[in-house]
């Protein structure tokens, strides 16, 4: 079964700083993919980053890079230069090949402060 | 804006009744999913169809049905209503439930049950 865990319920973070958004996965199938989506407190949930778990490269896109550590089973998001737009959920998502779902962790709530 | 179509954004209704809620997925994308957010359960995945054939089921109750018709919208309707069905209820779309397709989320429509 795929499991996602993100073990941070909240950070707080100084505006400018870049911040770790942590989540593990839990699978047994080699070919998988891993999502980060931010959800605003307006509600949409917005795509972020993607990668794929035969990707060489860490994914990247704009300020958000996707820190992937096969072995240790991580996929941790890293913001770079925090702005205050930052602030909303995060949550890391998985799903691995010929599943048709997309399984989601709990959750990171953000605080940017001024 | 994500291309996913959402109607209604809000729906208050009382116990026991029936709501139907309506998704229009992005041009061209032939997947359909649909996913309940709530405080104690989280992002809950409950049906996924493509090309208008059932694909998936996750945690959908049986007091909850869905389609997805020839033009490709779908609809999700909720029955006999119970206060613990309030929840935000998101419709989301890809163009095919491969690993690596990211889903395209609408806004949600916000369930109240009275």
């Amino acid at each position: 079964a795929q499991k996602i865990t993100q073990t941070q319920p909240g950070m707080f973070v100084q505006e400018k700083e870049a911040v770790t958004l942590d989540c593990t996965y839990d699978t047994s199938d080699p070919s998988y993919g891993l999502f980060w989506y931010k959800q605003p407190s307006s509600g949409e949930m917005i795509f972020l980053i993607y990668q794929g778990s035969y990707d060489q490269q860490n994914a990247t896109e704009g300020r958000y890079s996707l820190n992937f550590q096969k072995a240790r089973k991580s996929a941790n998001l890293v913001i770079s230069a925090s702005q205050l737009g930052d602030s909303a959920m995060y949550f890391c998502a998985m799903r691995v090949q010929g599943a048709q779902k997309l399984v989601f962790g709990q959750g990171t709530r953000l605080t940017i402060n001024p | 804006d994500s291309g996913v179509t959402q109607t209604p954004k809000h729906l208050i209704t009382a116990t026991g009744q029936r709501v139907t809620l309506r998704c229009s997925p992005r041009s061209g994308d032939l997947s359909v999913y649909w996913y309940q957010q709530s405080l104690d359960q989280g992002l809950q995945f409950l049906i996924q169809y493509y090309n208008g054939e059932e694909r998936a089921k996750g945690n959908i109750l049986e007091r909850f049905s869905a389609q997805q018709f020839p033009d490709l919208h779908s609809e999700l309707n909720l029955s006999s209503l119970e206060l613990g069905d309030s929840a935000l209820y998101f419709c989301a779309s890809s163009v095919a439930p491969h690993r690596g397709e990211k889903l395209f989320f609408g806004s949600g429509t916000q369930l109240s049950v009275l």
